[in-house]
């Protein structure tokens, strides 16, 4: 149980193009996905946290308007790089938390990653 | 001074080993303790979870928390090769969003 996904894998661009990454959570209900962003050899850091049906709340630093958040429903948040730059390309990982009364609804369980290189 | 410190190795160790993994931390509002397995290229995957202080035990796995000292724990016995990976302890306050708060994560080499 307690299985997330991301789709895709790993996704290369061109400058200026926007990427859309999927999660979601395929055998349980998140009320709250989180999205984080992974450097080489460096620890996660998280990059905003989402709910359904509100609007995501980001980490200082985060560009809103860079990073769209979408939590459009109990399985499902998407995160849109819009305008991407080289300076964009790592390693996208997201988590879900099972909703209030699910079990294990205290911790987080991670998606695979995407691996986005911006050229 | 980070909210939550670990040692990012490397750690190398022989096969059959017993490998000990430590993070610190400073807020004592934390009550909820994770491991994460994450290999390389990888999501993180959960290994133990943990909710105030004490010992839990999974298979070759032990997770300790003792919330006095601030400290955690993992402890894997008889290691093996494929428990080569970066270990991320994690932990949240009670109750809102659970913003997890990670370490460093401790890169670990079992060699046979």
């Amino acid at each position: 149980g307690a299985v997330v996904s991301q789709h895709p894998s790993r996704v290369i661009c061109k400058s200026g193009t926007s990427v859309k990454i999927e999660c979601r959570s395929l055998d349980f209900q998140a009320t709250t996905m989180f999205w984080y962003r992974q450097f080489p050899k460096q620890s996660l850091m998280l990059m905003a946290t989402s709910n359904e049906g509100s609007k995501a709340t980001y980490e200082q630093g985060v560009e809103k308007d860079k990073f769209l958040i979408n939590h459009a429903s109990l399985t499902l948040s998407t995160l849109t790089v819009t305008s991407a730059h080289p300076e964009d390309s790592s390693f996208y990982i997201c988590s879900a938390r099972p909703g209030t009364g699910q079990r294990d609804s205290d911790t987080q369980y991670f998606g695979p990653g995407t691996r986005l290189t911006v050229l | 001074q980070k909210e939550v410190e670990q040692d990012p190795g490397p750690l190398s160790v022989p096969e059959g080993a017993i490998v000990s993994l430590n993070c610190t931390y400073s807020n004592s509002a934390f009550q909820y303790f994770m491991w994460y397995r994450q290999y390389s290229r990888k999501g993180p995957e959960l290994l133990m979870y943990t909710y105030s202080s004490g010992n839990k035990e999974d298979g070759r796995f032990t997770a300790q928390v003792d919330k006095s000292s601030k400290y955690i724990s993992l402890f894997i016995r008889d290691s093996q090769p494929s428990d080569s990976a970066t270990y991320l302890c994690a932990m949240s306050e009670a109750g809102g969003y659970n913003k997890l708060i990670f370490g460093a994560g401790t890169r670990l080499a079992v060699h046979p």
